[in-house]
């Protein structure tokens, strides 16, 4: 079994809509959950993070972690078109990262 | 811009050849981490370094591949006698502290094996 499992994709949604992009991960003492975002032939770039479970709001994105299942998600609100890239969930421990495979979207206009 | 530089942005090289790539950390950072995505893949682990040291390597190839991160100057990824499933995009990121949750990636090189 992977660390973590992301739900592949690709994803594509009208402007305006929410998007739910999630991962589930094996191992029950991880405690950072993080969200990236990459953009075609870029670096990832660090969008936010969760620390044990709960949400965390940050304008139109919303990460949320449930411990109980191992689940997490990253919610984008009002989506827009410069919302289109892959979007990487990723655990850090003891410095090294495990990131899932990523999901792409597309928000059309 | 403070962010995370790496150099060659691009390179292409001949099976055989040797590849060196470039990575210089945000002002303040002394940790330095190297992921590879393969194409259509996901990002990948290879090694965790500070300076003067490595400190996990286990994602690294046992062959050809190596790193350092000296006292001075940039650290090197150093792949040596390419072949053409060598290539990939090279992230480098840093974060200020030990073992970093939070690292900040570079724009990442690419290189092609022909």
């Amino acid at each position: 079994q992977k660390e973590v499992e992301q739900d592949p994709g690709p994803l594509s949604v009208p402007e305006g809509a929410i998007v739910s992009l999630n991962c589930t991960y094996s191992n029950s003492a991880f405690q950072y959950f993080m969200w990236y975002r990459q953009y075609s032939r870029k670096g990832p770039e660090l969008l936010m993070y969760t620390y044990s479970s709960g949400n965390k709001e940050d304008g139109r994105f919303t990460a949320q972690v449930d411990k109980s299942s191992k689940y997490i998600s990253l919610f984008i609100r009002d989506s827009q078109p410069s919302d289109s890239a892959t979007y990487l969930c990723a655990i850090p421990n003891a410095g090294k990262s495990t990131f899932g495979d990523g999901t792409t979207l597309t928000v059309k206009p | 811009n403070a962010g995370v530089m790496q150099n060659p942005r691009h390179l292409v090289r001949r099976r055989g050849q040797e590849a060196r790539l470039r990575c210089s950390p945000m002002k303040g950072h002394s940790h330095v981490y190297w992921y590879r995505q393969l194409p259509e893949e996901g990002l990948k682990f290879m090694v965790y370094l500070q300076k003067e040291n490595i400190i996990d390597e286990s994602g690294m190839p046992k062959e050809r591949f190596s790193a350092e991160f000296p006292k001075e100057g940039p650290s090197i990824l150093r792949i040596q006698q390419v072949v053409r499933g060598d290539s990939a995009a090279y992230f480098c990121a840093s974060s200020p502290t030990d073992y970093g949750n939070t690292i900040y990636f570079g724009e990442g090189s690419w290189l092609t094996v022909v």
